[in-house]
């Protein structure tokens, strides 16, 4: 199945720093979903991006896919208590039919 | 509208024993689908189904069974527990439509003994 990266496992940052977190495959992608999940909670869908280059903003969020599509990149500015959780990515198999999803990046952030 | 519904919230089971999580949606997804989460290892996908009447395999399959008879409904089925399947089972469903975002429901903690 579609193969997808997702580094750093864990990040810790004191309240106000950045955040970044980043996911890799080694085959072009067609989209790349981005998902967030609170602690004890589910997985919610933040953004798609499906364009080489995109850039979206959802206030201090920028979510990019690259040139070749073959990565991607959260962003958080100045984090919050309330960007705590495990942000996942995720991509389409070349059907679309099946999601595989990143093993995420959990961000604690300490106030 | 309730969304995604995953019952039960909890489950203990004993090695052996079989057991069905339900999941419905009142959105008249076509698309549905289970996952497995376990610690590091990320979602990962058990089947899936694309509409009524059709199911398919996704990446950990095993020891698992679906069937989708309704739009609404895509239950789970463990026919014999093993503590390799203690895990949160969450089920998502989508419009059906390449690049649609997935609509999880709040998940079932398992636990097999």
């Amino acid at each position: 199945g579609q193969q997808v990266m997702q580094i750093p496992q864990y990040q810790h940052v004191q309240e106000g720093e950045d955040f970044t977190t980043y996911c890799n495959s080694s085959t072009t992608l067609s989209n790349i979903q981005w998902y967030k999940q609170r602690p004890g909670g589910h997985p919610v869908f933040l953004i798609q991006l499906v364009k080489s280059g995109e850039v979206k903003k959802q206030k201090r969020l920028t979510f990019q896919f690259g040139e070749a599509k073959k990565n991607s990149s959260l962003h958080i500015t100045a984090t919050q208590t309330t960007d705590v959780g495990t942000y996942f990515c995720a991509v389409n198999s070349n059907t679309g039919n099946q999601f595989y999803f990143g093993t995420g990046t959990s961000l604690t952030v300490i106030p | 509208n309730a969304g995604v519904t995953q019952t039960p919230k909890f489950q203990v089971l004993k090695t052996g024993q079989s057991m069905t999580l339900q999941c419905a949606q009142d959105m008249n997804h076509e698309y549905m689908s289970w996952y497995r989460q376990d610690p590091g290892m990320g979602l990962r996908l058990i089947h899936y189904s694309v509409g009524a009447g059709i199911t398919d395999q996704g990446e950990v399959p095993n020891g698992y069974n679906v069937s989708r008879s309704t739009t609404e409904d895509f239950p789970l089925r463990l026919l014999s527990a093993a503590p390799s399947q203690t895990s949160v089972y969450f089920c998502a469903s989508s419009p059906g439509q390449f690049h649609s975002p997935l609509h999880f429901g709040n998940g079932t903690r398992l636990t097999v003994t």
